[in-house]
């Protein structure tokens, strides 16, 4: 079964605004990351969250996790075109039992115009 | 240079034919991984290798069988090639068992026609 579910499934924003992509899980997790995908390109690490942690950043990236409640959030403040992208979370299971074995949402599909 | 490098980016088969993908990764590390995605962008863990080690070996059809002559490499071998088996198959790598994160490859596309 889909671990990580993002929403909304699309997004289009103005340049300059900010974007919220949200994700919900089902089991216990030693961490959460998010990652971008361009069009037609492979998938690249944007930031990683663990489970003791409640909120991260990382320039324009803003993550938060709430363990209680299954979820995380992606906050990109003023957005730019180039962030024009689809954005996943993954997350990596509790227990040390995942062997790096990430489950992926299906992903939030962001558009930023110029 | 590119870290995870795939070939080909994209594969056009006919049904029933046996193909391979290829990957290679020159960032040192010791886990490799192959993930497919399908027509929705879903994206699901097929195997990972740990230094040429088989530990992660999801519900695959054994049609599907990787390879990792040494830890820098990471095939993938389809036989008898299904409409369904159409995706993106992504290979990716992490320095060791169990640590995050992962790097991609840029995928490559596989139609059965």
């Amino acid at each position: 079964s889909q671990q990580g579910e993002e929403d909304p499934q699309a997004l289009s924003i103005q340049e300059g605004e900010n974007a919220t992509m949200n994700c919900s899980y089902k089991t216990s997790i030693n961490n959460l990351q998010w990652y971008r995908q361009n069009s037609g390109r492979g998938l690249v690490h944007l930031i990683l969250i663990r489970s003791n942690e409640r909120e991260k950043h990382s320039g324009r990236l803003r993550v938060t996790l709430d363990t209680s409640k299954k979820s995380s959030s992606l906050l990109i403040t003023a957005s730019r075109a180039a962030d024009t992208a689809s954005y996943f979370c993954a997350t990596d299971g509790a227990g040390g039992t995942s062997y790096g074995k990430l489950t992926f949402g299906q992903g939030t599909i962001l558009t930023v115009h110029p | 240079d590119t870290a995870v490098s795939q070939t080909p980016k994209y594969l056009v088969t006919q049904m029933g034919n046996d193909k391979s993908i290829k990957c290679e990764q020159n960032l040192g590390h010791d886990t490799m991984y192959w993930y497919k995605q399908d027509s929705k962008k879903f994206l699901k863990i097929m195997f990972s290798y740990n230094n040429k080690e088989l530990i992660i070996n999801e519900t695959v059809p054994n049609r599907f069988s990787p390879k990792s002559p040494d830890k820098a490499h990471l095939n993938l071998h389809i036989n008898s090639l299904e409409l369904g088996d159409s995706a993106v198959y992504f290979c990716a790598s992490s320095p060791r068992q169990g640590s995050s994160p992962l790097h991609f490859g840029n995928g490559t596309r596989l139609t059965v026609t």
